[in-house]
């Protein structure tokens, strides 16, 4: 069973910048969900992708896009970069609503993003 | 909105003995809940989730989880704790119904002295 994969590790980025993060999910798993967690916070929820369309949206501003694609791997976009954009950003995948299994995530290892 | 509170920024405990790690939740429905733990640098590593049932959960690496839905509560434990025990918890809840995002606590660093 492959788990998630998130690439880059690590990158940094300037003020004003745009950057493009990709996952891909684990096998068997249809849903991708993007998380931010700043330096000493938990993991606050971005937005999740089902069936390539975006399926739900946290408390983030539209410069923070996503896609999802047929094959269930995604990309995080975020335009005009701020330096509290510095982050560690988690993708996880998980199966499919309606499913009845609780819909516990799988997280990659995170791209940690740095802003200056 | 769903909410987590972890009320402890850490918790120590000496190798052997049992540790509780505490959370209590905030959500309009019946709750799913999860305990994840995070090792530093790295992603977060599913423990156990409860969703129905049994008020008693076991999961990963001998910790169990005891949900309590008067209290709202939902405390991670394990009878002897091992030094590689050592790492960041998270809590974290969502309501059964809609969409599955995932609502997390703020953590809970564990360190397990020998």
């Amino acid at each position: 069973e492959t788990g998630v994969t998130q690439s880059p590790t690590h990158l940094i980025k300037t003020r004003g910048q745009q950057v493009t993060l990709r996952c891909s999910s684990q096998s068997g798993h249809n849903t991708v969900s993007w998380y931010q967690q700043a330096l000493g916070q938990g993991p606050q929820f971005i937005f999740q992708y089902y069936r390539e369309e975006e399926n739900g949206r946290g408390n983030f501003p539209p410069r923070f896009s996503g896609l999802q694609f047929p094959n269930y791997s995604s990309e995080l976009n975020v335009n005009a970069l701020e330096l509290d954009d510095s982050a560690l950003y988690l993708c996880a995948s998980s199966r499919g609503p309606g499913t009845g299994e609780g819909g516990e995530l799988f997280f990659g290892e995170g791209s940690r993003l740095t802003v200056l | 909105a769903q909410s987590v509170a972890q009320p402890e920024d850490q918790v120590n405990v000496a190798e052997g003995n049992p540790l509780t790690v505490k959370c209590t939740y905030s959500v309009s429905g019946n709750p799913y809940l999860f305990w994840y733990v995070q090792y530093p640098n790295r992603g977060l590593q599913f423990l156990l989730k409860y969703i129905t049932g049994d008020n008693l959960v076991k999961g990963s690496y001998g910790f169990e989880a005891e949900f309590n839905k008067s209290q709202t509560s939902f405390h991670l434990k394990k009878p002897s704790a091992l030094v590689s025990d050592s790492a960041l918890y998270f809590c974290a809840v969502r309501d059964m119904r809609g969409y599955q995002k995932v609502t997390f606590g703020i953590g809970t660093k564990l360190q397990v002295i020998p």
